[in-house]
């Protein structure tokens, strides 16, 4: 079946750090992939996706590449900043939807200044 | 911006209690869905529904767990007898698929079974 991994939290970083978060997957033909954001106290929220190999998702500085390859979609941020503090969750669906996301358990991010 | 709305935020109930965990899913979308997190282990997909019935549902989804769209807005999840291994966050979430491959989600209920 699809599954997904996330590297273990908590990452803990100073504000201006360079961010990775490791994502890989497992699923049968090709999927979308997808990174959510969670802040405190709100719900998931899409940060950036990629439906076929070799697509870059981009938004509010984050960056993740669709590598087939590797079966990874490595989440990535030159610069972070306190605000970006959250449980981020790499997901994928087996169709080009939105039905039935497969989630990682999260990964959360602690900036501090 | 339109968002997904859960209510309530926190539901404390003992065990063996029916509980609903309530949805507003965005006006115009047409799929539904629930998802679950145990503290600490993955978001987990429940069970999609579409024109007033379940297109999909998980192995979790037994005959203790029913969904309903009672009204054309609220977007239902019912759990019949809840034990203590239903505590967890409950997501809800929507889309409209036509075009758009992004999934909405509400802020989740976060339901304590004692």
């Amino acid at each position: 079946g699809n599954s997904v991994t996330q590297m273990e939290g908590p990452v803990t970083l100073s504000e201006e750090a360079f961010l990775t978060i490791n994502c890989t997957y497992t699923a049968t033909g090709y999927p979308s992939l997808f990174w959510y954001v969670q802040y405190p106290g709100e719900g998931l929220q899409l940060l950036l996706k990629a439906t076929k190999a070799d697509d870059k998702g981009s938004n509010k500085g984050f960056e993740a590449t669709y590598r087939k390859e590797t079966t990874s979609f490595h989440l990535e941020k030159g610069s972070v900043q306190v605000s970006d503090s959250a449980v981020y969750f790499c997901a994928l669906t087996p169709t080009g939807t939105a039905s039935k996301l497969t989630f990682g358990t999260g990964t959360r991010l602690q900036v501090t200044l | 911006e339109p968002e997904v709305t859960q209510t309530p935020s926190h539901q404390v109930t003992q065990m063996g209690q029916e509980v609903i965990l309530r949805c507003v899913p965005i006006s115009n979308h047409l799929y539904f869905y629930w998802y679950r997190q145990i503290l600490g282990q993955k978001v987990e997909f429940l069970v999609s529904f579409y024109n007033n019935e379940i297109s999909e549902k998980s192995e979790i989804f037994d005959d203790q767990f029913s969904v309903e769209r009672p009204d054309g807005s609220n977007f239902t999840l019912k759990i019949r007898s809840t034990k203590l291994e239903d505590s967890a966050m409950y997501f809800c979430a929507s889309d409209n698929r036509e075009g758009n491959t992004e999934a909405f989600f509400g802020q989740g209920t976060r339901l304590t079974v004692v």
